[in-house]
């Protein structure tokens, strides 16, 4: 069975840009979680979408959006880019009924220059 | 307070030792908990979930849970080199897939 798939793996952005990033889930996952990992702050919550429905967000600024798809994949957006927000991104996925096991993407290395 | 503690380490263990790792949680509602290991530079890797008070085994691994302390943990026996990683306990409430992680404990095992 095919892992959670991300893509692009590495991005290079400029601050005031604007990016996307894709996720594809485990197939038969119905559940998208997006997080930020950074050194200093480790691991954060974004947000969590199951049936095209977003369930949860966590506290970042509206500049940090995302949606999901009929057929459970999902895409994160980023606008307005700041320095600050040069981290990995980490997508995972879980069947879905909601504190089940989730397994994570290889992650996308955001860098803001 | 966080929300989910752990020692960031390094816990350094002989090889062939046990492992011990540990985890406490601040929101008594949590339900789901989960233990995953990231190599440097690779993504989390679940090695463990558990939902009920008490151990739970798989292999090398116990997680061992306990609610009224809000205290979970993580033993790895036969400790191995390759086991040297940074180890990430995360607590979750019921109905949702929201993970709160700690910051993760680096686990080096030595020869």
């Amino acid at each position: 069975k095919a892992g959670v798939t991300q893509t692009p793996r590495y991005l290079i952005k400029t601050r005031g840009q604007q990016v996307t990033l894709s996720c594809s889930p485990i197939s038969g996952h119905r559940s998208v979680s997006w997080y930020q990992q950074t050194p200093g702050q480790g691991l954060q919550f974004l947000f969590e979408y199951f049936s095209e429905t977003q369930r949860n967000k966590g506290n970042f600024p509206g500049r940090f959006s995302g949606r999901q798809f009929s057929n459970s994949r999902s895409e994160m957006n980023v606008s307005t880019l700041e320095l600050g927000d040069s981290a990995l991104y980490l997508c995972a996925s879980s069947a879905g009924q909601g504190g089940g096991p989730q397994h994570f993407g290889d992650g996308t290395r955001l860098s803001i220059l | 307070q966080k929300e989910v503690e752990q020692n960031s380490g390094p816990l350094s263990v002989p090889e062939g030792a046990i492992a011990s790792l540990n985890c406490t949680y601040s929101d008594r509602v949590s339900q789901s908990f989960f233990w995953y290991r990231q190599y440097s530079g690779k993504s989390p890797e679940l090695i463990m979930s558990i939902y009920s008070n008490g151990d739970k085994e798989d292999g090398r691994f116990t997680a061992q849970l306990n609610k009224a302390s809000q205290y979970v943990s993580l033993l790895i026996r036969d400790s191995q080199p390759s086991d040297s990683a940074t180890y990430l306990c995360a607590v979750g409430p019921r109905n949702t897939d929201k993970l709160i992680f700690g910051t993760g404990t680096r686990l080096q095992v030595f020869p």
